[in-house]
């Protein structure tokens, strides 16, 4: 069976840190993967997918960044962080079919100070 | 922009009732419809797909989809205080002018079930 894992699971940091989120997903290969962010009163927004290795799309401009350097891991990064990057950040997996229903990781609930 | 519309709630109903849940969303192109169910400070997990106009059951839950109408709906049969969380509905459908399929989500509706 699939399973989807994220670290840390909690995170503290002072404004203009950096940030490095990790996820990693097992039992599948070729996953689409998703990073979202969920913040208090405004529902899930996805931040990035990507399709494949090294294949990294954007949907929201912002001071963050993804990268995927093996094909079932996911990184979300960002080099200077700001108050409203505070969130719970979510990675989902979903197999590349028409339907792609998304299945999401435990989170990282991160504040940021 | 794509839009999903869920009523906020809070929903409040008593143990045993049926709990109804509704979504409308913009993009007469979309073609798949999920819900979701987030307790608090947990991350969402996913309890009904459908895909095609009419009724699907699963145990207590069923999902209703009218795409003329582009309305989606959750029942909750028997509701249990287990069930008490927020719902997420989420609609699927291919990025204007691309290949990527994209899931939108409604904000969700807080559902309580009293004991």
């Amino acid at each position: 069976s699939q399973t989807i894992h994220q670290w840390p699971a909690t995170l503290v940091q002072p404004v203009g840190s950096p940030l490095s989120l990790e996820c990693t997903v097992e039992g599948t290969s070729n996953p689409n993967l998703y990073w979202y962010r969920q913040a208090a009163g405004r529902g899930l927004q996805l931040l990035f997918y990507s399709v494949g290795i090294g294949q990294i799309s954007s949907e929201v401009p912002q001071n963050l960044s993804a990268s995927r350097p093996q094909d079932r891991q996911f990184i979300l990064s960002s080099k200077k962080l700001l108050l409203s990057d505070s969130g719970f950040y979510l990675c989902a997996w979903s197999v590349g079919t028409e339907y792609n229903e998304q299945f999401f990781g435990p989170g990282t609930r991160l504040t940021v100070l | 922009q794509k839009e999903v519309e869920q009523n906020s709630g809070p929903l409040s109903v008593p143990e045993g009732a049926i709990a109804s849940l509704n979504c409308t969303y913009s993009d007469r192109g979309s073609q798949s419809f999920f819900w979701y169910r987030q307790y608090s400070g947990k991350s969402p997990e996913l309890i009904m797909s459908i895909y095609s106009n009419g009724d699907k059951e699963d145990g207590r839950f069923t999902a209703q989809l009218n795409k003329a109408s582009q309305y989606v709906s959750l029942l909750i049969r028997d509701s249990q205080p287990s069930d008490s969380a927020t719902y997420l509905c989420a609609v699927g459908g291919y990025l204007s002018g691309g290949s990527n399929y994209k899931l939108t989500f409604g904000k969700g509706t807080l559902l309580t079930v009293n004991p």
